[in-house]
């Protein structure tokens, strides 16, 4: 099973700062990664998807993937209230039987 | 509206009660998923269904049981309800590929 590390936070962030969310994994197979944001109270629904090294960017988003370091990222630019959310990371599927496991989440706070 | 709906959205049960959780999707999705959500604890899967026809535990299956009743439906049935079954319950559907998972909106039971 592939596992996975997040901080449990809360990451508390300014208005306008960027946010900085970090996941780390165990399976050096693992090619691809989602992310997921959960309101509270809601369901997840995913918002980024990566699957090479580097960086990929979405609107204030930006996915960074560091396959030798086994660690994934995920910034926001320009954090909005509206970005309070919890954080979860998933890896993708790497061929064979595909199990998703979830990270617990790191819980952001964006403070006006 | 294309996605998962699930139903009940909330229940509470008495200890020992039965219930069935109900899923079904319209995405024509071939995965489908169950997960638990608890404080602290992250998601935790609790079976699957690869394809029509197939079911498989996950994480945390006992004291529960799923049947895949045909590409659109997936349910999940507490048979004796324990308190320790208290939690939010997320049913998801996936593509093959890399096209992350699309949650229902969740089942809030409470077993008391």
């Amino acid at each position: 099973q592939k596992e996975v590390e997040q901080n449990s936070g809360p990451l508390s962030v300014p208005e306008g700062a960027i946010a900085s969310l970090n996941c780390t994994y165990s399976d050096r197979g693992s090619q691809s990664f989602f992310w997921y944001r959960q309101y509270s109270g809601k369901s997840p629904e995913l918002i980024m998807f990566i699957y090479s090294n580097g960086d990929k960017e979405d609107g204030r988003f930006t996915a960074q993937l560091n396959k030798a370091s086994q660690y994934v990222s995920l910034l926001i630019r320009d954090s909005q209230p509206s970005d309070s959310a919890t954080y979860l990371c998933a890896p993708g599927p790497s061929g064979g039987s595909y199990i998703p496991t979830f990270g617990r989440g790191t819980s952001l706070i964006v403070h006006p | 509206n294309a996605g998962v709906t699930q139903t009940p959205k909330f229940q509470v049960l008495k200890t020992g009660q039965s219930m069935t959780l109900q899923c079904a999707q319209d995405m024509n999705h071939n995965s489908m998923y169950w997960y638990r959500q608890d404080p602290g604890m992250g998601l935790r899967l609790i079976y699957y269904s690869a394809s029509e026809g197939t079911t498989d535990k996950g994480e945390v299956p006992n004291g529960y049981n799923v049947s895949r009743l045909n590409k659109r439906e997936f349910s999940l049935r507490l048979e004796s309800a324990a308190p320790s079954q208290t939690s939010v319950y997320f049913c998801a559907s996936s593509s093959q590929g890399n096209y992350g998972y699309t949650f229902g909106s969740g089942t809030r039971l409470t077993v008391v």
